[in-house]
């Protein structure tokens, strides 16, 4: 089945603690992408990918990291998590830049 | 870079009407402009989405509308029913002739309800 995997569904952690949310797909796709989703904010993209080695910042990648060693996989990290990073995440999937996306499931970030 | 701005932040309608939601964007680079549709805990889903090229796209109740010149496109739907109640973001993706290629950028979403 073609999909996009996130991985922790739920994660509560503590300020300052390193966390890696994994996402992996199984579509061939070149392009991935991590957005977060806050109340009237809507979904903001963190960063993209448009190729292997290939990333890019989106509208907040402040406090993020990402990497793109592999093509079917794109893990977020956050070096020293803050409470402002409290969100839900999705990672994203699609053939290119400017095609539909695939989204994962989503993780539930809590940090106290 | 981007803005996108998404209008009405809430829509309420009666099963059977239609429904249309606005958005508008700053970047003349985008030129892909997709639509989601997210129910209530699940992720969002891709229901119709548009190319700079055209300026009008249907799928049985659903339309979008483009207008490059004034820089803003809307999502119309007919025949509403109650499984239409959802949150729909639209979202303008920069073209391969603009520096931020990929870059994607959301509005902020419209939540329709539609009363049975």
């Amino acid at each position: 089945e073609a999909q996009v995997t996130q991985n922790p569904r739920y994660l509560i952690t503590v300020t300052g603690k390193k966390l890696t949310v994994t996402c992996s797909q199984n579509m061939n796709h070149e392009y991935m992408s991590w957005y977060r989703q806050d109340p009237g904010l809507g979904l903001r993209q963190i960063y993209y990918s448009m190729n292997v080695e290939v990333t890019d910042k989106g509208d907040v990648p402040e406090g993020y990291k990402v990497s793109r060693k592999e093509k079917r996989n794109f893990p977020l990290i956050l070096e020293s998590p803050s409470p402002n990073q409290t969100s839900l995440y999705f990672c994203a999937s699609s053939l290119r830049g400017e095609s539909p996306l695939h989204f994962g499931n989503g993780t539930r970030l809590t940090v106290t | 870079g981007e803005n996108v701005e998404q209008h009405p932040s809430t829509l309420s309608v009666q099963e059977g009407d239609s429904a249309v939601i606005k958005c508008t964007y700053s970047d003349s680079a985008s030129n892909y402009f997709p639509w989601y549709k997210q129910e209530l805990g699940k992720r969002p889903q891709l229901i119709i989405d548009i190319r700079s090229n055209v300026g009008e796209k249907k799928d049985q109740r659903i339309a979008v509308t483009l207008n490059k010149t004034a820089k803003h496109f809307s999502l119309h739907i007919t025949e509403t029913q109650p499984e239409d109640s959802a949150v729909y973001f639209c979202a303008a993706s920069i073209g391969a002739g603009g520096t931020s290629y990929g870059k994607l950028t959301f509005g902020q979403g419209t939540i329709l309800t539609v009363h049975p």
